[in-house]
């Protein structure tokens, strides 16, 4: 199975300030089409998560265009350019590259200092 | 809008089983693979299972093998996961899921079931 190591595992960032969470792969994400199954999800406290980043770097509709999402091959990036206080909670990334089973990483924690 | 309606949770022994069941409204179920994915207490995302839009196949994870079955009836939109001999570590919040790594600007997740394996 393929697995995503995310770091950090906590994030306190300060309102307005920018932040970045990595996400490595035990294996490429490339899959024989081309295409590159690398997605972020976001869960806010109490929720379900939400998909905010899709194929590496599309954002889905109604995701602010703060968050941005790049990389390539086994390395990939989620960034906020401003955190604002709605973007607390817990960050995950996830393959649909190489499945079953699709793998999530371990999670990120973010809040507010 | 799309919806995903997870039921069926609830408190059950150790070698109990439980059926949890989602109603999916608002977009074409029959056309989508579905999944469940899991969240133990204070842990991370773990997908259970998936099946094909038409029923065809089925995918678990391993630890579940043998002991899960998921299956849909497109006819209601109905979603189900049959568990069965429950362990103490399948305890967490179950969630229904559209997950489709390739789907643009579709992916939905139900508001989750609970359950817990204790005695």
């Amino acid at each position: 199975d393929v697995v995503l190591a995310q770091s950090p595992l906590s994030l306190p960032v300060t309102l307005g300030q920018p932040a970045s969470i990595s996400c490595r792969s035990s294996q490429s994400l490339v899959h024989s089409n081309g295409n590159t199954y690398l997605s972020w999800f976001q869960q806010r406290p109490g929720q379900s998560p939400r998909r905010l980043i899709y194929e590496v770097s599309n954002r889905d509709s109604g995701v602010p265009d703060r968050f941005s999402g790049s990389g390539s091959g086994t390395d990939f990036t989620l960034k906020i350019s401003r955190v604002e206080a709605e973007d607390v909670g817990v960050y995950y990334c996830m393959q649909g590259t190489h499945w079953p089973p699709p793998t999530f990483g371990q999670g990120t924690r973010l809040e507010i200092k | 809008q799309v919806q995903l309606v997870e039921s069926g949770g609830g408190v059950v022994q150790p070698g109990g089983s439980l059926r949890l069941s989602c109603v999916a409204s608002g977009f074409s179920f029959r056309n989508y693979g579905m999944h469940w994915v899991r969240q133990a207490p204070g842990k991370g995302l773990e997908w259970v299972a998936f099946i094909q839009y038409d029923g065809s196949y089925e995918y678990y994870v391993e630890s579940v093998k043998g002991r899960f079955t998921i299956s849909r009836d497109n006819s209601m939109n109905t979603l189900d996961l049959q568990m069965n001999s429950l362990r103490p570590e399948d305890t967490a919040v179950y969630y229904c899921a559209t997950l489709c790594a390739s789907c643009h600007n579709f992916d939905h997740w139900g508001q989750g079931t609970r359950v817990t394996v204790a005695s």
